[in-house]
Order: C-alpha cells, then sequence, then structure tokens
C-alpha cells in the first residue's frame, strides 16, 4: 500500500523549544492534514492545506504543502507538556479517491 | 453541537465470534469513514459510507463489512473475528468530497 514516511520518529524536547517535523511520500496528493493523537483517543484535526507551497498557521502550529505535493511540514513553537502526543500527517492522494492515507507518526514527548 | 461519538468504548470478543460498532457522525456531515489502527501504526483506511453505500474500499476482507442508516450514523461488522483484528477502530465523519475528517473516540477491540 501507499507509504507516507514521518521523520522524526520520535522526539524528547525541553518547554519552550521549537519542533519541526515532516511528512514525504512517492505520491502526489490534493490535500495535507495534520492531527494530533493522545494515547487511547482518536486523532484531532490541527491544521488542513489545500494547495502547493501554502503556509497556515493555527496559534503556534505552522504547516505547509509542499511544493512537489509530495511533503508537508509541521512547526510547533515554544513547545509546552500539553503539546505531548503523537502527531500523523494524512491526505487523499491525488486521482485515487476518497481514500484517506496515513504517516507513521511522529511521537513528540515534552519535558517541562 | 455532538461531535463524532462511537459506541462501545471498549470490547472483548474470542476467535471466531462476530462484532458490531457504531458511530454517529458530527452534526451536519453526511459521509462515514472506518478506520483500524493497530498498536503503534498510523489509521488504516477499511471503508467509507455515503448515502446509505459503501463508496470506496481500502484493503480488508470480506469479514469486514458494513451499513450507513438514513440519518448519517454507520455500523462497521466484522465476522470470524481473528487474533489480529485486535486494535483502535475509528470512525470519522465528514461532507461528501470534503477533505477534512473529524475522528471520534474510537471503539478498542481485543480478540482472545
Amino acid at each position: 500500500g501507499q507509504q507516507l514516511n514521518q521523520s522524526p520518529q520520535s522526539m524528547f524536547i525541553q518547554e519552550g523549544e521549537d519542533v519541526s517535523m515532516n511528512c514525504t511520500s512517492s505520491s502526489i496528493f490534493n490535500t495535507w492534514l495534520w492531527y494530533k493523537q493522545d494515547p487511547g483517543e482518536g486523532p484531532v484535526l490541527l491544521i488542513a492545506l489545500y494547495k502547493a507551497g501554502e503556509l497556515t498557521s493555527n496559534g503556534r502550529l505552522t504547516a505547509q504543502f509542499g511544493i512537489t505535493r509530495k511533503d508537508s511540514f509541521l512547526n510547533i513553537s515554544a513547545s509546552i507538556p500539553s503539546d505531548v502526543g503523537i502527531y500523523f500527517c494524512a491526505g487523499p492522494i491525488s486521482n485515487t479517491g476518497n481514500q484517506f492515507y496515513f504517516g507513521t507518526g511522529t511521537s513528540l514527548t515534552v519535558i517541562p | 453541537d455532538a461531535g463524532v461519538t462511537q459506541s462501545p468504548t471498549h470490547l472483548i470478543k474470542t476467535r471466531g465470534q462476530q462484532v458490531t460498532l457504531r458511530c454517529s457522525p458530527k452534526s451536519g456531515h453526511d459521509t462515514v469513514s472506518w478506520y483500524q489502527q493497530a498498536l503503534g501504526q498510523g489509521p488504516q483506511f477499511i471503508f467509507q459510507y455515503y448515502e446509505e453505500e459503501e463508496r470506496q474500499r481500502g484493503n480488508f476482507p470480506d469479514r469486514f463489512s458494513g451499513h450507513q442508516f438514513p440519518n448519517y450514523s454507520s455500523e462497521l461488522n466484522v465476522n470470524a473475528l481473528l487474533l489480529g483484528d485486535s486494535a483502535l477502530y475509528l470512525c470519522a465523519s465528514s461532507l461528501v468530497d470534503g477533505n477534512e475528517q473529524f475522528f471520534g473516540p474510537g471503539t478498542r477491540l481485543t480478540v482472545l
């Protein structure tokens, strides 16, 4: 099946630091979505991106839709303890309909 | 405005049994997608329902079936359960052709 590779796989950072993570694919995406998932709960939508080159912010979060449409980046500024969780990129691959593919996830730990 | 709801929260079954999971979409949404999330992995698309019909299907066997009701709620049925079916089952709702999916809290299925 399709593979969305996220890096890094896990991060351990100090509170207040900035975080960067990315997502790459061999396929072209129409939309990139970033979700955060806490243990035992469903993913929560953070940011949605709709066109190549788009840069979108939501509070301390900023995400970008890569120019090639095969990658996306998520940055978190001034991290706080509640940022802890697993971050997933996701989206529908161009011309494959409505099936969403999810990345492998980046686990974030924030040390107070 | 209620978000996506799922029931039950947890379920324990034995191999060979059948299970039915339920989902109510976010108010105003007409499309429901189901995902399987194994421990430590990203969600995997099972299928999507719109207008009471299966609209698209991922790479899952026929043991996995579903239904959508006129009020847009949905059920996921799994027959002949295997140990490998143990996972968190997530329901996501959206508007038809919408690219933002909103997830419920999930049902944790354990097959013994």
